[in-house]
């Protein structure tokens, strides 16, 4: 099994480009997770999704957007990157009776120039 | 009410010394204080967790200590080794809501 994997790993992005981050699991957990993680300000939530079809917002929601069409796979939207957009994303999943343990992939460095 | 602060931002300590990290929160409905490790490169990975019901959780050479009435929470790495070397997370949530992250300490455990 897998587990979480992301795609791509790394990528450079101009202003204004547009791009998608792909999430996809293999443990048919419910609950999927986008953070971003920058320097000295850990880990914070872009938007979760509690099940296929479903999204919603998290802290820092600003210039993302979101889609889970299929229960395995949550994509991460960004329309038109922003310098501000350069981080390290990761994306994360839970099953729904655990106590929100979440497992996450290895994420994906993004750079915007 | 949301937040969680974590301290120190970064520790260096000597292989088979104790470290400690230490988490605060405001919300006392938090029900769960997970702590994650995270290697250079890689994703966050559970560590150890603990619910407020008990005072203190071991798991081989990791112990969360946890304080309700303070609401404070620790890990200390009992005989560190130059392995333990990673940033860690502590986090807050409450059960079928979002992990609230602290901003994270970096760990150097030199031989």
């Amino acid at each position: 099994n897998a587990g979480v994997t992301q795609t791509p790993k790394f990528r450079v992005l101009k202003t204004g480009q547009s791009m998608t981050l792909l999430c996809a699991q293999d443990m048919n957990h419910e609950y999927m997770y986008w953070y971003r993680q920058d320097p000295g300000m850990g880990l914070r939530l872009i938007h979760y999704s509690v099940g296929e079809g479903t999204t919603a917002k998290g802290e820092v929601p600003d210039g993302y957007n979101v889609s889970r069409l299929k229960k395995q796979n949550f994509l991460l939207g960004l329309e038109s990157a922003a310098p501000s957009q350069t981080s390290v994303y990761f994306c994360a999943t839970r099953g729904q009776a655990s106590y929100n343990e979440q497992f996450f992939g290895p994420g994906t460095r993004l750079t915007v120039l | 009410q949301q937040q969680v602060k974590q301290s120190p931002q970064s520790l260096i300590v000597q292989k088979g010394g104790i470290p400690i990290i230490n988490c605060a929160y405001e919300n006392t409905a938090f029900d769960y204080f997970p702590w994650y490790q995270q290697f250079p490169g890689k994703g966050p990975a559970l560590l150890i967790a603990i619910r407020p019901d008990v005072s203190e959780k071991k798991e081989g050479r990791f112990t969360i200590s946890f304080n309700k009435s303070a609401k404070q929470f620790s890990l200390h790495i009992m005989d560190s080794q130059p392995g333990d070397s990673a940033t860690y997370f502590c986090a807050a949530s409450l059960r079928t809501d979002k992990l609230i992250f602290g901003t994270g300490t970096r760990l150097q455990v030199f031989p």
